[in-house]
């Protein structure tokens, strides 16, 4: 049974600083692996989309970079705002189509 | 596009009471998930249609829970009857390709 574990659970660091946020997954088998963020109370937006083909994936400030044999998967943030705050959850998808998730990273950028 | 839209945003019920959480995915998706968040155990997929067929439900916790899908264009979550271990934030989410997933807002059940 795959299983999505992020860590740190939670992380607080002053604005400007470059960050990465670590997923690992136990069945390499996956067929893509999504980056969301959650605002409080809010619904998730999809950050990024990593194929299982691919190794990286950007999108202005952030990267993700995917690797299989390993399980693992890193979200990084170049140079934080406060408006990064937010929980972060790593979700691979499984053979059903259906997305498994990790508990997330609440991540706080201090001004 | 709209997006996925949920209703109702908020529900509060009491015990033993019919819950319905209704999803419209977005236009063309041939995908639709219901997932449903708690502090204790994340987000958890519920169950799942392809092409309005019900594929994967095994997440669904009891037989109080059921899930429709009667077209392309709508989906019901029912809770009945309802139980206060049952409160949650409930998630629809719906996808093509089996590339990304888009989700709705939530719906916030509290059940007392």
């Amino acid at each position: 049974k795959q299983e999505v574990t992020q860590i740190p659970a939670a992380l607080s660091v002053p604005e400007g600083e470059n960050l990465v946020l670590n997923c690992s997954f136990t069945d390499s088998a996956i067929y893509n692996l999504q980056w969301f963020r959650q605002d409080p109370g809010k619904g998730l937006t999809s950050l990024l989309l990593i194929q299982s083909s691919q190794r990286e994936q950007t999108s202005g400030r952030l990267n993700a970079s995917l690797d299989k044999s390993s399980g693992r998967s890193t979200l990084y943030i170049a140079a934080s705002q406060p408006g990064d705050s937010a929980t972060y959850l790593c979700a691979v998808r499984g053979s059903q189509g259906n997305l498994i998730f990790g508990k997330g990273t609440k991540l706080s950028v201090k001004p | 596009d709209a997006g996925v839209i949920q209703s109702p945003r908020h529900e509060v019920t009491e015990m033993g009471q019919e819950v319905t959480l209704r999803c419209k995915p977005i236009s063309g998706h041939n995908s639709l998930f219901w997932y449903r968040q708690t502090m204790m155990r994340g987000l958890e997929l519920l169950i799942y249609f392809n092409n309005n067929v019900p594929i994967d439900d095994s997440g669904m916790p009891e037989d109080r829970f059921s899930a429709k899908m009667p077209n392309a264009s709508f989906s019901t979550l029912k809770i009945q009857p309802s139980e206060p271990r049952d409160s949650a934030v409930y998630f629809c989410a719906s996808t093509v390709g089996g590339l990304e997933q888009y989700f709705g807002p939530g719906t916030r059940l509290t059940v007392t």
